[in-house]
């Protein structure tokens, strides 16, 4: 399995640009994690889908950001407009789960996608 | 909501043992979980703890007290190569019942 796959990998952008960010899950996984990651803020959880449909996104930070996934091997977390702070390492992962569900279910982590906003 | 606290940096030599420890505040308990993330690269999975004891797994072990609201993860025999960061992460009760809330994490620097 290639596992989690994420582009781009770098990304510098200025002030004001649109920023795209993909990720393709492990095949076979149902749930999908959108995290960021910053030296002050450690890893945050932005968003998270279970079967292709988005279950918290109370960790979004604000209207600029947002976050698709219409089928089960794609999802997209856009920033527009990008501002400097927005500026972290991006990861996503997915996990097998079902509802309430027990057991492990470990989350695996693509490579993630660097962002700087200058 | 939740909090969890880990201590930010440690030290240690090769072949020592040192202990990690976390404390989390939850509004609900599914899970608690151990990963390990190298400088450049994303994390790891260690280990998952979800009853009270510990759990074995070569070199590392990790540790659950549910009623303290505590874990820690125990490194033996260390290696240049432990040197990394080493994330607490719990996953409460919620809908889907799998996110993960994570520690800033301990950073472990492994000295000869």
């Amino acid at each position: 399995d290639a596992g989690v796959i994420q582009s781009p990998r770098h990304e510098v952008t200025e002030m004001g640009q649109e920023v795209t960010l993909r990720c393709k899950p492990i095949s076979g996984h149902n749930s999908l994690f959108w995290y960021r990651q910053t030296m002050m803020r450690g890893l945050e959880l932005l968003i998270y889908f279970n079967n292709n449909v988005p279950i918290d996104d109370s960790g979004m930070p604000e209207d600029r950001f947002s976050a698709k996934m219409p089928n089960a091997s794609f999802s997209t977390l856009k920033i527009q407009p990008s501002e400097p702070r927005d500026s972290a390492v991006y990861f996503c992962a997915s996990s097998y789960s079902a509802l309430q569900s027990s057991g492990a279910n470990v989350l695996t982590f693509g490579a993630g996608s660097r962002l700087t906003v200058l | 909501g939740q909090n969890i606290d880990q201590p930010t940096e440690m030290t240690a030599t090769e072949g020592a043992i040192v202990q990690i420890n976390c404390t989390y505040q939850t509004s609900g308990f599914n899970g608690l979980f151990w990963y390990q993330q190298h400088a450049g690269e994303a994390p790891t999975f260690l280990s998952y703890n979800v009853l009270d004891g510990l759990e074995e797994k070569g070199r590392f072990s990790s540790f659950l007290s549910r009623s303290k609201g505590y874990s820690y993860l125990l490194l033996k025999e260390l290696q240049m190569k432990d040197s990394a960061s080493y994330l607490c992460a719990v996953r409460g009760l919620n809908q889907a019942g799998t996110a993960l809330i994570f520690g800033k994490g301990t950073t472990l620097s492994v000295s000869s």
